[in-house]
């Protein structure tokens, strides 16, 4: 069975600061790896996936993920840090050849961007 | 764009009652799931459906069952409801090829008193 592991419950950076989000993955085979982010009484919203190909992979305003397989890591990375960017963030893996699977989820990131 | 539509936003019922979600996928998306999010939790999977037949299940109540119609929407039904079961449900999208991404609908905030 597959496992997302996100270490930190809180991270709290200055804004303009540059901000990483934690995840590790366990999975049996290839996965595919995904980051949403959640605004209180809010749907997911999807940021970025892995599937294959380059490592690091650009998603939706201005976030990108480093994808380590060796590391078994998908950490959720931003160059500058907007206020607006404070939410919840989940990693969530689906291994591959899974059809419809559904995903697995860490248990979120509060990420909170001071001004 | 179209997105995921779910009703009703929310619901309020009494222990032991029944209770229906709708899921409305987006145009042309085959692949409906639906998840459950406790308070302060994340989300965990339930059930999910390709082409109208039941294709994956995680964690769901055997109280719980669910199908897709031929119109590709979605209904949860809630049977026999306990407090535990107050929650937020989502369900979510997606289309062909597998690996793509799943969208998510507003939740309906299912409260059990």
């Amino acid at each position: 069975a597959q496992s997302v592991a996100q270490p930190e419950d809180q991270v709290n950076v200055a804004e303009g600061n540059p901000l990483t989000v934690k995840c590790t993955y366990s999975v049996s085979g290839n996965p595919y790896l995904f980051w949403y982010v959640q605004y209180p009484n809010r749907g997911l919203q999807f940021l970025l996936k892995y599937i294959t190909g380059d490592n690091l992979v650009k998603g939706s305003y201005g976030f990108e993920a480093e994808f380590n397989k060796s590391q078994t890591s998908f950490h959720l990375k931003k160059p500058s840090a907007l206020v607006s960017d404070s939410a919840l963030y989940f990693c969530a893996v689906r291994p591959t050849g899974g059809g419809a699977d559904g995903l697995t989820f860490g248990k979120g990131t509060h990420l909170i961007i001071q001004p | 764009a179209a997105g995921v539509i779910q009703s009703p936003r929310h619901l309020i019922k009494e222990k032991r009652e029944t209770a229906t979600l709708k899921c409305y996928p987006i145009p042309r998306h085959d692949t409906v799931y639906w998840y459950q999010q406790g308070p302060g939790q994340d989300p965990q999977f339930l059930i999910s459906f390709y082409e109208k037949m039941q294709s994956d299940k995680g964690s769901i109540p055997d109280r719980f069952s669910a199908q897709q119609f031929s119109d590709y929407h979605s209904e949860l039904n809630m049977s026999s409801l306990e407090l535990g079961d107050s929650a937020l449900y989502f369900c979510a999208s997606s289309s062909p090829p597998v690996n793509t991404e799943a969208f998510f609908g507003q939740g309906t905030r299912l409260t059990v008193v």
